[in-house]
């Protein structure tokens, strides 16, 4: 059985770089779609952007190139990097594994969510 | 606003049954793309309820279907529970930019 755990900074200031980690326990990191997916307050669930394990990365356009994902398979975890950060960054950060092929993938393991602030 | 058009609210007594709609085009659903369904508890993280359009994952009551046709699909939620009260998602990949489409949500509440 997978968990996915979310960490990093509750609190990130204006125009920096938002940067947390998902460590994943149990089960395999190849052949998934490694995911982050964030919710701001009182809304729906937006998908920011995967990797997958053998190198294909993809971020939200509306994010406009600000978005990375990366996978360290060596230390189990996978991480998420949002520069220039503005108050609309608010959310719930979600990390979630995705199965199945590009056009099928469905995310069957979601972390519990970390609370990131973009406030000065 | 959200690629895929969910009803923002739907309401049922408990054991009476509910239909959540999810509505979208040519370029995701109506391209024969799968539908996938999660459930929000408030408080909590979404949980995969439906996948591959009506596929169960272990541990998910037959209480709940789903089903595609066309550009929509449904989730079907039969003898409501107390317990069912959330919030629940629909997804599909899309041709377009976004490959991860995701509706606006559904507020279930049982009344």
């Amino acid at each position: 059985q997978v968990q996915l755990q979310e960490s990093g900074p509750g609190l990130v200031k204006p125009s920096e770089t938002l940067s947390l980690t998902c460590s994943v326990s149990g089960g395999s990191m190849s052949s998934y779609y490694w995911t982050w997916i964030r919710q701001s307050p009182g809304k729906g669930l937006e998908w920011i952007g995967y990797n997958y394990h053998y190198g294909t990365t993809k971020g939200n356009p509306s994010l406009k190139s600000r978005v990375s994902v990366l996978i360290d398979t060596s230390r189990r975890q996978f991480s998420l990097r949002l520069s220039g950060v503005t108050a609309e960054d608010t959310a719930m950060y979600y990390c979630a594994r995705g199965s199945g092929p590009v056009a099928g993938t469905h995310f069957d393991s979601w972390g519990q969510g970390i609370q990131v602030t973009v406030s000065s | 606003q959200s690629v895929l058009t969910q009803p923002p609210s739907v309401s049922g007594a408990p054991g009476q049954t509910v239909t959540i709609s999810c509505t979208g085009t040519s370029a995701n659903i109506g391209a024969n793309f799968d539908v996938h369904w999660y459930q929000q508890v408030p408080g909590a993280a979404p949980k995969l309820l439906i996948y591959h359009n009506s596929l169960r994952p272990s541990g998910v009551p037959d209480r709940f279907s789903g089903s595609k046709s066309a550009t929509s699909a449904s989730l079907v939620i039969t003898g409501l529970q107390a317990e069912d009260e959330a919030e629940y998602y629909c997804h599909s990949y899309d041709n377009g930019l976004s490959p991860v489409v995701f509706g606006g949500g559904t507020r279930l509440t049982v009344l």
